[in-house]
């Protein structure tokens, strides 16, 4: 599938790097999300965009920027991260925010050195 | 805060024998969805059921909905190999955001 790509597919950082992010969807959708997946937790959503204006920050660290500047790029703008914020990072897409179904990319490997 | 549990966490099946996993809210749900995540990839969404008791089929997937709006089940019919994976619900709650809470996920191992 390649309705929704990331960039880069892997990523080792150090604390005080800064690094973005990028996803692009090929769906014509209007909502695009960013999600953390951590061992052993559940899928955590952390912001949400549709038709470009942010509607959900999930309490995520400040250490975390989204970035939306049409409806088909997002971006995650990384810096002074921790270790525990190593994860894979999935970005997504929907038609809108609700009810509709959710088409998730491969996800960004992030290790913190 | 809303919570979406699933159990069980892990599953290790014989091929051909059936799985179920069960999805349980702590709040009512206006739809909930599956996805399916298989090993080093990405969820991919399965279906999504919005009516109180609904049932949707898929093959050899069957999906419920409780009447209560409240808890979900997927069951696999004589697994194969090719059902590996971690199998999410993602339930909406009725009212405020418009957030899919994703359960904590069901892993299935399938031993051929």
């Amino acid at each position: 599938e390649t309705g929704v790509t990331q960039t880069p597919r892997h990523l080792v950082m150090g604390m005080t790097n800064k690094k973005s992010l990028k996803c692009e969807q090929h769906l014509g959708h209007n909502a695009m999300y960013w999600y953390k997946q951590s061992a052993k937790k559940p899928l955590e959503l952390m912001f949400v965009y549709n038709f470009k204006e942010q509607t959900e920050n999930n309490s995520v660290p400040s250490r975390f920027s989204p970035e939306c500047p049409n409806s088909s790029h997002l971006f995650l703008h990384l810096h002074t991260l921790q270790p525990e914020d190593s994860a894979l990072y999935l970005c997504a897409s929907s038609q809108g925010t609700s009810p509709y179904e959710q088409y998730f990319g491969p996800g960004t490997r992030l290790t913190v050195t | 805060g809303q919570q979406v549990m699933q159990i069980p966490q892990y599953q290790h099946v014989q091929e051909g024998e059936d799985f179920t996993t069960y999805c349980n809210s702590s709040t009512t749900l206006s739809n909930i969805q599956w996805y399916k995540q298989r090993p080093g990839g990405h969820p991919v969404f399965l279906i999504q059921l919005v009516k109180s008791g609904e049932v949707k089929k898929q093959k050899r997937l069957t999906f419920q909905f409780g009447e209560a709006k409240k808890n979900s089940s997927l069951h696999i019919t004589a697994t194969q190999t090719t059902d590996v994976g971690t199998y999410f619900c993602a339930g909406r709650v009725l009212t405020g955001a418009n957030n899919l809470f994703f359960g904590t996920g069901t892993r299935l191992t399938v031993i051929p």
